[in-house]
């Protein structure tokens, strides 16, 4: 297994625009977890899929935010009418719902909005 | 929101030298993890420690979950200069209902030549 991969590594977008990230977790972990990680701060957790149920989101999740999982694997991360204050890493990290607390991290995705 | 604390925020060590930093909090954890993130990269998971008390290895890497369960520490022997990046602690809270990680700020290791 090549581990949890994301896509696009890098974007750049202007304000008020949309962006949609996507997210393939390691194939046997049925958890799948999003993460907002600005300069010189620990990644903050968004929000969580067991399967495809959303069970958990973070307050930091505002609602031009949203998440899908719809078939249990992949996940995409959709930002609508993108701020400056969107500009950040976003993490994805899967894991084993027996585990749960090992989560493995993909390699992100920068966001820039000018 | 809850926080851990996590410190040095810098370390400037020579190559070879031990390295421990470590991490606190007011809020009792679950489980206490250790990250190593490099520049545009996500962090690794290096050590997961699941009990009070314990202490464990890998490689030259040892952690130990605090008694109190508030607080752990991550001690690296001899340091190799991959061991550069960024190290993070990270914590799942006690009492359940938040299964997101709550991570510290991280403490930037720098090996000196």
């Amino acid at each position: 297994d090549t581990g949890v991969s994301q896509d696009p590594r890098h974007k750049i977008t202007k304000r008020g625009q949309n962006v949609t990230f996507r997210c393939d977790p390691i194939s046997e972990h049925n958890r799948l977890y999003w993460y907002r990680q600005t300069l010189g701060q620990g990644p903050e957790f968004l929000t969580y899929f067991q399967n495809e149920a959303q069970l958990e989101k973070s307050r930091l999740l505002s609602d031009r935010f949203s998440a899908e999982r719809p078939k249990g694997s992949f996940s995409t991360l959709e930002i609508q009418r993108t701020e400056q204050g969107d500009s950040a890493m976003y993490l994805c990290a899967s894991s084993f719902s027996g585990t749960a607390n090992e989560q493995y991290f993909g390699p992100g995705t920068r966001l820039t909005v000018t | 929101g809850q926080q851990l604390n996590q410190s040095p925020q810098s370390m400037f060590i020579q190559e070879g030298e031990d390295v421990s930093m470590n991490c606190t909090s007011s809020s009792i954890f679950n489980t206490w993890l250790w990250y190593k993130q490099d520049p545009g990269e996500g962090p690794v998971l290096l050590i997961a420690l699941y009990k009070a008390g314990e202490l464990t290895s890998n490689g030259r890497l040892t952690a130990q979950f605090g008694i109190t369960r508030k607080d752990s520490f991550l001690n690296i022997s001899a340091s190799i200069p991959s061991d550069v990046g960024i190290y993070f602690c990270a914590g799942q809270l006690s009492g359940g209902g938040a299964d997101g990680l709550t991570f510290g700020k991280g403490t930037h290791l720098i090996i000196q030549p």
